[in-house]
């Protein structure tokens, strides 16, 4: 079946823009997660929706980010005045909920590379 | 708070063995991933461990001390294709977000 999907798969801003990064997650995935990853380093964690509910968004690095999953499905990404250090690649991951509540294998789309100029 | 630390870069031979060690300081451990990551690409699951022990999955296997705040990713005979990024990963009881190391860069060479 299909996968994660984030578009766009690139992104150049100048800075002060505001972007938008879109992430389509696996059907039926509860679990939605955003996690920023610098270049040669591991991903840092973001936030975490469980269906529409936004249960953790304790990564958010400042104000001008922001997330939603209206719906418990698509969720988007928002960073508002982009500034030269939110140049990142932006990875989500989705997951099924186990029974007691945690969260199984997470599975990651290709993620979006921003470059703020 | 925690500390996931791996090798920066390993450097192995076509067809060998090699051997990719995590050490964390997690409180709250709950459970350890491997994940595989071509550059420019997504983050593939590779392996996942929450109780002490080896588990086996074709050429790649992983090790789990929970004691010693240890694993590894064994990665046998090695293929060119195999050159990666391998990034560790914890999870918390407390909290489903996966916390990863650096990343060892892996280069298989013939």
């Amino acid at each position: 079946g299909a996968g994660v999907s984030q578009s766009p798969r690139y992104k150049v801003a100048k800075r002060g823009q505001d972007v938008a990064l879109r992430c389509d997650p696996i059907s039926g995935h509860v679990s939605l997660f955003w996690y920023q990853q610098a270049l040669g380093q591991g991903p840092e964690f973001l936030t975490y929706f469980q269906n529409e509910a936004q249960l953790d968004k304790s990564g958010l690095p400042s104000d001008r980010f922001f997330a939603e999953r209206p719906e418990g499905s698509v969720s988007t990404l928002k960073i508002q005045r982009t500034q030269q250090e939110d140049s990142a690649v932006y990875l989500c991951a989705s997951s099924h909920v186990r029974e007691g509540g945690s969260t199984d294998t997470q599975y990651f789309g290709p993620g979006t590379r921003l470059t703020v100029l | 708070g925690q500390n996931i630390d791996q090798p920066t870069e390993m450097t192995a031979t076509e067809g060998a063995i090699v051997q990719i060690n995590c050490t964390y300081q997690t409180s709250g451990f709950n459970g350890l991933f491997w994940y595989q990551q071509h550059a420019g690409e997504a983050p593939t699951f590779l392996s996942y461990n929450v109780l002490d022990g080896l588990e086996e999955k074709g050429r790649f296997s992983s090790f789990l001390s929970r004691s010693k705040g240890y694993s590894y990713l064994l990665l046998k005979e090695l293929q060119m294709k195999d050159s990666a990024s391998y990034l560790c990963a914890v999870t918390r009881n407390a909290g489903n977000m996966l916390t990863f190391g650096g990343g060892t860069r892996l280069m298989v060479k013939p």
